[in-house]
């Protein structure tokens, strides 16, 4: 059983625009939520990550917006680039745990 | 440089011959974990290590075994393959109490 939902699986943006990836699980024990990025012939990179004490985390582009009582989180990229295209994952784990539940992914393609 | 390296990258088999993928890092993690990544399942964690000689089964163990002797190794046993291992294997590691995992840059196998 997937832990973690992820959707959409592909998505297709034009250069400029915004993507979002939305995820979203039930484990009321998870509290720590990362985004992974992976190059294609590499492996996943952590992008950023979020607590559910904040409803909001902003990296450059990057925004992580986190809803607790939806046990909803989704990755904002804002003005996306070509070199933006990776896959994404989500992924969440317990308090005081190293183990983490991946999202089956979300291939994202940014057109120039 | 810190990473964490895995052999080989690439490996076709056949069916029943026994492998071994390893995985090393050089930043004195105490975990480290195997995943296998799939499409539309994204990444599935096999086994994973706490410390030396501490190992404990992920989500899909069957047909897998590990070894932690060392703090820095931590080798995936395959010991009698079959078609539907065949997949992309991510070994990744992390200090304990420290959520972020750093992935090796994959193995690929196929197992005729």
């Amino acid at each position: 059983q997937q832990q973690v939902k992820q959707s959409p699986q592909s998505l297709i943006v034009q250069k400029g625009g915004i993507s979002i990836i939305n995820c979203a699980y039930e484990n009321t024990a998870f509290d720590y939520f990362p985004w992974y990025q992976q190059f294609p012939g590499k492996g996943p990179a952590l992008l950023i990550a979020i607590r559910p004490d904040v409803s909001e985390k902003k990296e450059g582009r990057f925004t992580i917006s986190f809803n607790k009582s939806a046990k909803q989180f989704s990755l904002h990229i804002m003005d996306s680039q070509p070199g933006d295209s990776a896959t994404y994952f989500c992924a969440a784990s317990e308090t005081g745990a190293n183990n983490l539940f991946f999202g089956t992914g979300t291939r994202l393609t940014v057109i120039p | 440089e810190a990473q964490v390296t895995q052999n080989p990258r690439y490996l076709i088999t056949v069916t029943g011959k026994k492998l071994t993928v390893t995985c090393s890092q050089n930043m004195n993690h105490e975990y480290m974990s195997w995943y296998r990544q799939d499409p539309g399942l994204g990444l599935r964690q096999i086994y994973y290590s706490m410390n030396v000689e501490v190992t404990d089964k992920g989500d899909v163990p069957e047909g897998y075994k590990v070894s932690r002797k060392e703090k820095r190794n931590f080798p995936l046993i395959l010991e009698s393959p079959s078609p539907n291992q065949t997949s992309l294997y991510f070994c990744a590691s992390s200090p304990l109490g420290e959520r972020t995992q750093y992935f090796g840059p994959g193995t690929r196998l196929t197992v005729l």
